[in-house]
């Protein structure tokens, strides 16, 4: 089993369409946990941290469930300038990253 | 946020040649960076850990030899990609933690083709 597993892409919607991402990790004794936005041949870019608690900013909302190792993304109202790939890290014990394979996201018109 | 510089953006080389990559913290010292390589639609893939002042830490499977990191400061890293083939044409990104040390910021990547 991958460290780091998302929701295999891509995902095509309508401009407007809300959208959800998936990302399950296996190691427990993670501790601290982000999405990022990555457009392609660029590099990545840190798009929310993940609490607990739940936390939103704007149109993006990040759930984490320590309990079932689940972390989610939620953008919501989706512009097609949210197309790219988002990226789901975790970071261990030790805070070496662990990134996930990417869920690329198409917006259409 | 942080910025980490990185230097070359592209580079095109014949095989053989040794090409380095350079990778900058310009506004927080790095103890630690990290040096990954992604193929076209593929993930991130962490190649090595480099500390400042000792010895990087290879993934399993990536050629120190071949690789060579040096971390010789607190804001500098570089990776060199030694007697380059076509087969290590990627995308080369490094990245640095923070200074809370958690979050990541990355430099702008290097596309390196080798022909």
């Amino acid at each position: 089993r991958k460290e780091v597993e998302q929701d295999p892409g891509p995902f095509n919607v309508p401009e407007g369409a809300t959208v959800a991402f998936n990302c399950t990790y296996s190691n427990s004794a993670s501790q601290s946990f982000f999405w990022y936005r990555q457009d392609c041949r660029k590099e990545p870019k840190l798009l929310m941290s993940v609490y607990s608690s739940g936390n939103e900013d704007g149109r993006f909302t990040a759930q984490l469930n320590r309990a079932s190792q689940y972390i989610s993304l939620l953008i919501r109202d989706s512009k097609l300038s949210d197309s790219a790939t988002y990226l789901c890290v975790v970071n261990g014990g030790s805070y070496i990253p662990t990134f996930g394979r990417g869920t690329s996201l198409i917006v259409h018109p | 946020g942080a910025v980490v510089s990185q230097h070359p953006s592209w580079v095109i080389c014949k095989s053989g040649t040794s090409v380095k990559i350079e990778c900058r913290s310009l506004d927080f010292q790095a103890t630690t960076m990290f040096w990954y390589r992604q193929f076209p639609k593929q993930s991130l893939m962490l190649m090595a850990t480099s500390n400042e002042g000792s010895k990087a830490t290879y993934e399993q499977g990536v050629e120190k030899d071949k690789f060579l990191i040096n971390h010789a400061s607190l804001t500098l890293s570089t990776l060199t990609v030694t007697s380059a083939h076509p087969e290590d044409s990627s995308f080369y990104i490094c990245s640095a933690r923070d200074g809370t040390g958690e979050k990541l910021f990355f430099g702008s990547g290097t596309q390196l083709s080798v022909l």
